[in-house]
């Protein structure tokens, strides 16, 4: 079975555009949440969702928006890029919402910001 | 706010050696789950623990919730070059959605 598909593997941008990030979950499973990892730190929650409803919002500046889709892929977009928005994109899959709230992540989607 | 503290930082072992990490916080979680990444690639999950004073066991790694399911251990025995990497512990707590990251612990295990 695939695990949890994210598209692109690597991206680089410059400061000002805009870019969104691709993310399939593991078949059958409804819930999908994003995640930015600078580098040397732990992930940091940006948004959940589940069966297309957002669930879960992170500390991060409206320039962050993020939908899913009827078949529970999902897309990040971030608008007017910043350097400090340079990381890797996680996205993480899980079937639902109850215990033991297990989830899976994706390879990641590294952004460079220039 | 929700914080994870994860100690040591940093850790440089020799092959075979025993070592144990570990994940603490003022929260209550009603899940930790540790993970292991790799350079470049998404953390790998290695076990949920849901019940205090849980322990479970994965080959060499043991896995401790404490009782009060404010902290968690993580024990290697017999450290092997492929268990090098950033060990990360995440809590979740009931009614929310969201998982608290630790700031992780980087292990590198010397042939």
């Amino acid at each position: 079975d695939a695990g949890v598909t994210q598209s692109p593997t690597h991206l680089i941008k410059t400061r000002g555009q805009h870019v969104t990030l691709r993310c399939s979950p593991i078949s059958g499973h409804k819930s999908v949440s994003w995640y930015q990892q600078v580098l040397g730190q732990g992930p940091q929650f940006i948004f959940q969702y589940y069966e297309k409803e957002e669930r879960g919002r992170g500390n991060f500046p409206d320039r962050f928006s993020a939908r899913q889709f009827p078949n529970y892929s999902s897309e990040l977009n971030v608008n007017a890029l910043l350097l400090g928005d340079s990381a890797l994109y996680l996205c993480a899959s899980r079937s639902g919402l109850a215990l033991p709230y297990e989830q899976y992540f994706g390879p990641g989607t590294r952004l460079t910001v220039t | 706010t929700q914080l994870l503290e994860q100690s040591p930082q940093f850790l440089s072992i020799q092959e075979g050696e025993n070592l144990t990490v570990y994940c603490n916080s003022s929260s209550v979680f009603s899940s930790l789950q540790w993970y292991r990444q790799e350079p470049g690639e998404g953390p790998v999950l290695l076990v949920t623990v849901v019940t205090g004073g849980e322990v479970k066991k994965l080959k060499r790694l043991t896995f401790q919730f404490g009782d009060a399911r404010k902290d968690s251990s993580l024990h290697i025995t017999a450290a092997q070059p492929g268990d090098t990497g950033l060990y990360l512990c995440a809590g979740s707590s009931s009614g929310t959605y969201k998982y608290i990251f630790g700031t992780g612990t980087r292990l590198k295990v010397l042939a």
